[in-house]
């Protein structure tokens, strides 16, 4: 199966910082990478899809890149509704796995 | 609107079984793929197990292959997972998630709580 590692487990930054968290695949996953944002008791939601796609609705101000094995999810200026846990997923294989998570925290 | 609704949750013992359903509404279920994914209490998100549109395919992680069967009924819109031979390991938040293929899983429903415990 593919490992997907991310980094960093934690995040302590302030509003209007930019904000970068990083994915890693075991092996190459081309660009079938998403990232999610979910917040206490509520499911996730998607915000990037194919590496750097933007869902519908989500604020420009998240952006995504990488293609292969590394990839990014970057917030260019930190909001207060952006502190929550952010989760990468890759579904190159039928056997989808996510990251362990990236908790961004409020500094 | 599209929508997925999960229900079936609850407080099982050890060894016991659930059914897990999941309603859609406002989209063609049976042109999607169709997704679970739990999360344990205070951890990360787990991919369980997926379903092709027809039905012809089904993939599980390891850990619930054996016990875990997954279903749909294209007709009535719905989704299922039958749940057997249940662990504490298996207690979690179950969340269906329609699956979009290229664009990811852009639809999750609620989660319903499963508890296993004596």
């Amino acid at each position: 199966d593919i490992q997907m590692t991310q980094s960093p487990s934690t995040l302590s930054a302030s509003v209007g910082d930019r904000v970068t968290i990083t994915c890693r695949a075991s092996q190459s996953i081309s660009s079938w990478l998403a990232w999610y944002q979910q917040k206490p008791g509520k499911a996730p939601k998607l915000l990037i899809y194919k590496a750097s796609s933007l869902e519908s609705g989500v604020p420009s101000r998240f952006s995504g890149s990488g293609s292969g094995t590394e990839f990014t999810l970057t917030i260019s200026s930190l909001q207060p509704d952006d502190f929550a846990t952010y989760h990468c997923q890759q579904y190159s294989s039928n056997f989808r796995t996510f990251g362990q998570g990236t908790k961004v925290e409020i500094k | 609107e599209v929508q997925v609704v999960e229900s079936g949750g609850g407080l099982v013992q050890p060894g016991g079984s659930l059914r897990l359903s999941c309603a859609a509404s406002g989209f063609t279920f049976s042109s999607y793929r169709m997704t679970w994914v739990r999360q344990a209490p205070g951890k990360g998100l787990e991919w369980v197990a997926s379903i092709k549109q027809d039905g012809s395919e089904k993939f599980y992680v390891d850990s619930v292959k054996g016990r875990f069967t997954l279903s749909r009924d294209n007709a009535k819109d719905s989704l299922y997972l039958q749940m057997n031979s249940l662990r504490a390991e298996d207690t979690a938040v179950y969340y269906c998630a329609r699956d979009r293929g290229p664009a990811a899983m852009g639809e999750w429903g609620q989660g319903t709580l499963v508890t296993v415990s004596s």
